[in-house]
């Protein structure tokens, strides 16, 4: 079975500031892990994602993730935020062993980035 | 490419009306999905067909049919619609495992 987990509802940064909006993952096998982004009215949007290879990922606007195996976690970064950047994140893991390449979403964390 | 599509955009049923959800990409994706999002629970996976000619029950199948119609399209089908499935309906595919899977633009469903 897989499980993504986003601790947080809701994060509220200042324009300017970095932020992080965080995720933990659970898998039997390895882990492919990604970040969508959703405005309003709107479908999903892919960041970016996690296969193999370096644990720092750089993705859309300026967003970056780092893999944590021995954490479990797939924390999405960006060094300065903009006001542009208030929507909602969903994290999502599919395992390399799993049918039918599902992934698994997260509840969300809604960013509000404050002027 | 237009990605992947899906009709209509919007719609009101009354309870017990019968309707079906269309989603087709250009892609030439194998698996296609279909999920619903809920306020606070994120999207769920309604079901999915692997490839075409398959079809499987995700987390909350229950009241929903889909129809793996050719390697394009994917219909959802409520039979009887309840208050219950009042949600937005978001199709998605994909090409193979290691790659990103693509959402439609969604169909917001409100069953009076």
């Amino acid at each position: 079975a897989q499980s993504v987990a986003q601790p947080e509802d809701q994060v509220n940064v200042a324009e300017g500031n970095p932020l992080t909006v965080k995720c933990t993952y659970s898998v039997s096998g390895n882990p492919y892990l990604f970040w969508y982004v959703q405005y309003p009215n709107r479908g999903l949007q892919f960041l970016l994602k996690y296969i193999t290879g370096d644990n720092l990922v750089k993705g859309s606007y300026g967003f970056e993730a780092e893999f944590n195996k021995s954490q479990t976690s797939f924390h999405l970064k960006k060094p300065s935020a903009l006001v542009s950047d208030s929507a909602l994140y969903f994290c999502a893991v599919r395992d390399d062993g799993g049918a039918g390449n599902m992934l698994t979403f997260g509840g969300g964390t809604r960013l509000m980035v404050k002027p | 490419n237009a990605g992947v599509t899906q009709t209509p955009k919007f719609q009101v049923l009354k309870t017990g009306q019968s309707m079906t959800l269309q989603c087709a990409q250009d892609m030439n994706h194998n698996s296609m999905y279909w999920y619903r999002q809920d306020p606070g629970m994120g999207l769920r996976l309604i079901y999915y067909s692997a490839s075409e000619g398959t079809t499987d029950k995700g987390e909350v199948p229950n009241g929903y049919n889909v129809s793996r119609l050719n390697k394009r399209e994917f219909s959802l089908r409520l039979e009887s619609a309840a208050p219950s499935q009042t949600s937005v309906y978001f199709c998605a595919s994909i090409r193979g495992q290691q790659e990103t899977q693509y959402f439609g633009p969604g169909t917001r469903l409100l069953v009076l």
